[in-house]
């Protein structure tokens, strides 16, 4: 499985927007790049999956070069709410569906 | 619908007691996984059931901890002689089919604290 790199945290405030990059160097063709978000003693949560170029859904967007090296994920407009780790995922999108999580990135949201 | 709940959502026990954690999945989720989160730390894949297939084990970290899934919905994970490195959240999660687009819904998890 594609190592991944995450800055270990980042602080915001309400209404920006944020940009947490993840760097995959090692990421393979099949490899797909997947973001869940936690909150505190939560399970964490499926935000958005992308193979190539750009994904919206309601919740973000995520950015993926022609090389796929990196992705970023953008959060619009963040709140309070959005305080939370947030965990990059790289891995084959037919083998191995265990999911390998590193140390994510803490988000931090102040008013 | 219900989402993946999992109990007991908190357990103390004494080191060398065994101890049960069950999950339910999602109805209809063919796919079962257990991870377990230490304190501070990403998740760290324990096992994963689909379907009648033979459970992929190759995260449990040793022979003290097995798991089953009965029917192919709820799954029970023991842990037997717990130690205190065993304190973690163990999380279960459940995904409609075995492919990585499918995504997975993880329940709340059970908290296990070994004294």
């Amino acid at each position: 499985l594609a190592k991944t790199t995450q800055p270990i945290s980042m602080d915001s405030y309400e209404g920006q927007e944020v940009n947490i990059t993840c760097s995959h160097n090692n990421i393979a063709t099949n490899d797909y790049i997947t973001w869940y978000q936690q909150f505190p003693s939560q399970g964490p949560r499926f935000i958005i999956q992308g193979y190539k170029t750009k994904v919206t859904n309601e919740v973000a967007s995520l950015f993926i070069p022609a090389d796929r090296k990196s992705s970023t994920l953008s959060l619009p407009r963040v709140s309070l709410s959005d305080t939370a780790v947030y965990y990059c995922l790289v891995g084959d999108r037919y083998y191995g569906n265990k999911l390998v999580f590193g140390a994510g990135t803490i988000l931090r949201v102040k008013s | 619908g219900a989402g993946v709940s999992q109990s007991p959502s908190n357990k103390v026990t004494e080191k060398g007691k065994d101890v049960e954690l069950r999950c339910d999945p999602i109805s209809g989720h063919t796919a079962l996984y257990w991870y377990r989160q230490s304190l501070g730390q990403g998740l760290e894949f324990l096992i994963y059931f689909q379907g009648n297939s033979a459970p992929d084990k190759s995260g449990l970290p040793s022979d003290r901890f097995s798991a089953e899934r009965t029917g192919g919905s709820v799954s029970t994970l023991t842990i037997q002689r717990t130690q205190q490195e065993d304190s973690a959240v163990y999380l279960c999660a459940s995904s409609l089919g075995p492919a990585r687009e499918e995504t997975q819904y993880f329940g709340p998890g059970t908290r296990l604290l070994v004294l």
